[in-house]
């Protein structure tokens, strides 16, 4: 049972540069969610995805973009990174996204940005 | 704007002793709250609370909400070093989307 799957684990980039992070889940979810945590600031919400087709602008989108692939896939994208985006980054996926119901993540991506 | 507090920020304890977090919450048309263990890398789902007063139980976790005070609170007793981590709280409102506390770091020691 793989869950939800987020590759890379680890990633160094260099100022400026783009990378895709990729997040898959075969539990037939309709929502999914990007987040990143940081010391001392818990999980943050970058975007989400209620439902395949669409995505909204979580707490901290600024300098992301995702794109909801199909109902399995749900990538983000850096265009131009920054060291204000070194981070643990985080997808989790839920139901339905009713709002009454857990939320299950990957095993998370460290993003360190020089 | 909605916001959760968690505390104490951290707290070590000796193996064997009860320690009770706190996480207070305030948030338009409160939907429900949940409690999260983080151990190395991803957050594991302890709880969901929908309704005020009923306690759930996990072995030696327990977690009640109080929604007329806005705050929830998870028990754990008889500590082992195995439930050293960190403990997150969250909440789903309006927006049906979970906001989470910055989190409790306890540390279980021998």
């Amino acid at each position: 049972n793989a869950g939800v799957t987020q590759t890379p684990k680890f990633q160094v980039l260099k100022t400026g540069q783009s990378m895709t992070l990729q997040c898959a889940q075969d539990m037939n979810h309709n929502s999914m969610y990007w987040y990143r945590q940081d010391p001392g600031m818990g999980l943050r919400l970058i975007y989400y995805s209620a439902s395949e087709g669409t995505t909204d602008k979580g707490e901290v989108p600024n300098g992301y973009n995702v794109s909801r692939l199909n109902k399995r896939e749900f990538s983000l994208r850096l265009e131009s990174a920054a060291p204000s985006q070194t981070s643990v980054y985080f997808c989790a996926s839920s139901e339905s996204g009713a709002g009454n119901e857990k939320l299950f993540f990957g095993s998370g991506t460290q993003l360190s940005v020089l | 704007e909605d916001k959760v507090v968690q505390s104490p920020l951290s707290l070590v304890v000796h193996e064997g002793d009860t320690v009770t977090l706190n996480c207070s919450y305030e948030v338009t048309n409160f939907r429900s709250l949940l409690w999260y263990k983080q151990e190395k890398k991803a957050p594991t789902f302890l709880f969901m609370l929908t309704s005020s007063g009923i306690e759930k139980k996990s072995g030696r976790l327990s977690s009640i909400l109080d929604k007329k005070e806005l705050f929830s609170i998870l028990n754990i007793t008889a500590t082992q070093t195995g439930d050293s981590a960190i403990y997150l709280c969250a909440f789903t409102g309006t927006a049906s989307k979970l906001t989470f506390g910055t989190g409790t770091r306890l540390q279980v020691t021998l």
